[in-house]
């Protein structure tokens, strides 16, 4: 199993749609969570850390279950712009050292 | 600078040539990653720095690659006798901490092994 998992997709969506993806990681000791968004051969960029209460940012809405071990991530009103792969990020730090587990990303079509 | 910078942007290396990656990451960034990206989206981890002493190698393939970050000069990464499957994206990041510090990544270099 991944330690940490996501939907592939393609999620095709019409403009203006409200789309979720959701990620699941295996190790209960991971400590910060990030979504990043990567474009076709470009380099990711951080959208959002999430945090354990919930956070928002614009149309970006991002949640995090620590329980199941579950991080989420709402897009409300798609552009066509929001069109990437989003990258599910987990960090645990173990004695010291600092382990970025990327998940394979999902993949968002928004059409016109 | 306030960018991570990696260069070249793209590099062909014939079946066991070297292979040589460079990487200036943002001042006052403390941390140094290396990922590669092979398939369009697994990001593998190979390495960290933290400043110019190796913080976490434990993804580094140990007979090929090779990595430094030595004081004013870009960090580098080196793939000695290359392979065709070491075609992909590296991708150098820097982080000014650990804990919840997001990582900020360079536009990455396409290294093509022929």
């Amino acid at each position: 199993r991944k330690e940490v998992e996501q939907d592939p997709g393609p999620f095709n969506v019409p403009e203006g749609a409200t789309v979720a993806f959701n990620c699941t990681y295996s190790n209960s000791a991971s400590q910060s969570f990030f979504w990043y968004r990567q474009d076709c051969r470009k380099e990711p960029k951080l959208l959002m850390s999430v945090y354990s209460s919930g956070n928002e940012d614009g149309r970006f809405t991002a949640q995090l279950n620590r329980a199941s071990q579950y991080i989420s991530l709402l897009i409300r009103d798609s552009k066509l712009s929001d069109s990437a792969t989003y990258l599910c990020v987990v960090n645990k730090e173990d004695t010291g050292r600092r382990a970025l587990t990327f998940g394979s990303g999902t993949r968002l079509q928004v059409q016109p | 600078g306030e960018e991570v910078a990696q260069t070249p942007k793209h590099l062909v290396r014939g079946e066991g040539q070297k292979a040589k990656l460079y990487c200036a990451p943002i001042k006052g960034h403390s941390y140094v990653f290396w990922y590669q990206q092979v398939l369009k989206n697994e990001f593998k981890f190979l390495i960290s720095f933290q400043n110019e002493n190796v913080f976490d190698e434990t993804g580094m393939p140990k007979e090929r690659f090779s990595a430094k970050c030595l004081p004013n000069s870009p960090c580098s990464l080196e793939i000695q006798a290359t392979k065709l499957e070491d075609s992909a994206v590296y991708f150098c990041a820097s982080s000014p901490g650990l804990g919840g510090s997001p990582l900020h990544f360079g536009n990455g270099t396409r290294l093509t092994v022929t």
